[in-house]
């Protein structure tokens, strides 16, 4: 069964307004997630590292108030994509990291920005 | 952001060949990953190598550790059609006390009935 479950699994939303996207780990407690981008065709891209209890570490590159990172649980990890624009629609993948230093992956959140 | 060399890019093969991968780096690795993600869906783990020169085997697919712990490779033997996918590779290593993935830019896998 899943170990990493991601919601919503698709949005669309108004140039503007904010999303947030919910990565939760069903089976484990996950004190650091990571926050993924992906486009067409393209590898994954480190968004930034969520840390429970803690500010997240973004990567270089990624706006840090644009997109809001929150781990207030040990189960619980949510990305909100605020004033969204048309550039910001993607595939946005979550992973938590496992026992052995595996890390599983949620099944992504496609956004569209219309 | 920081990516692995991985290759080939795309493969076409015919149902029953096996497929080979490979992915490098400049950097050392403590822990090499290997993904397969099919369209519109997340990464799904295959194998997890932790020790250079390990080789590990996953039912048709085998993984190994590069002794340099700069290099990762993928066998499948005996391909079909449902092995179709993009396979990613992902090094782990640590920074500053933190842990970071870097990911592979991914082999495109058709096979051919």
């Amino acid at each position: 069964g899943a170990v990493v479950s991601q919601h919503p699994s698709w949005v669309i939303c108004k140039s503007g307004t904010s999303v947030k996207i919910e990565c939760r780990s069903l089976d484990f407690q996950a004190t650091t997630m990571f926050w993924y981008r992906q486009f067409p065709k393209q590898s994954l891209m480190l968004m930034a590292t969520s840390n429970e209890g803690s500010k997240a570490t973004y990567e270089q590159g990624v706006e840090k108030d644009k997109f809001l990172i929150n781990h207030a649980s040990l189960t619980l990890s949510t990305l909100t994509v605020t004033s969204a624009h048309p550039e910001d629609s993607s595939f946005y993948i979550c992973s938590v990291l496992a026992v052995g230093n595996t890390i599983y992956f949620g099944e992504g959140s496609w956004l569209t920005v219309v | 952001g920081q990516q692995l060399n991985q290759s080939p890019q795309s493969m076409f093969i015919q149902e029953g060949e096996d497929v080979s991968m490979n992915c490098t780096s400049s950097s050392i690795f403590n822990t090499w990953l290997w993904y397969k993600q099919d369209p519109g869906e997340g990464p799904v783990l295959l194998i997890a190598l932790y020790k250079a020169g390990e080789l590990t085997s996953n039912g048709r697919l085998t993984a190994q550790f590069g002794i340099t712990r700069k290099d990762s490779f993928l066998n499948i033997s005996a391909s079909i059609p449902s092995d179709v996918g993009i396979y990613f590779c992902a090094g782990q290593l640590t920074t500053s006390g933190t842990y970071k993935y870097i990911f592979g830019t991914g082999t495109r896998l058709k096979v051919l009935a």
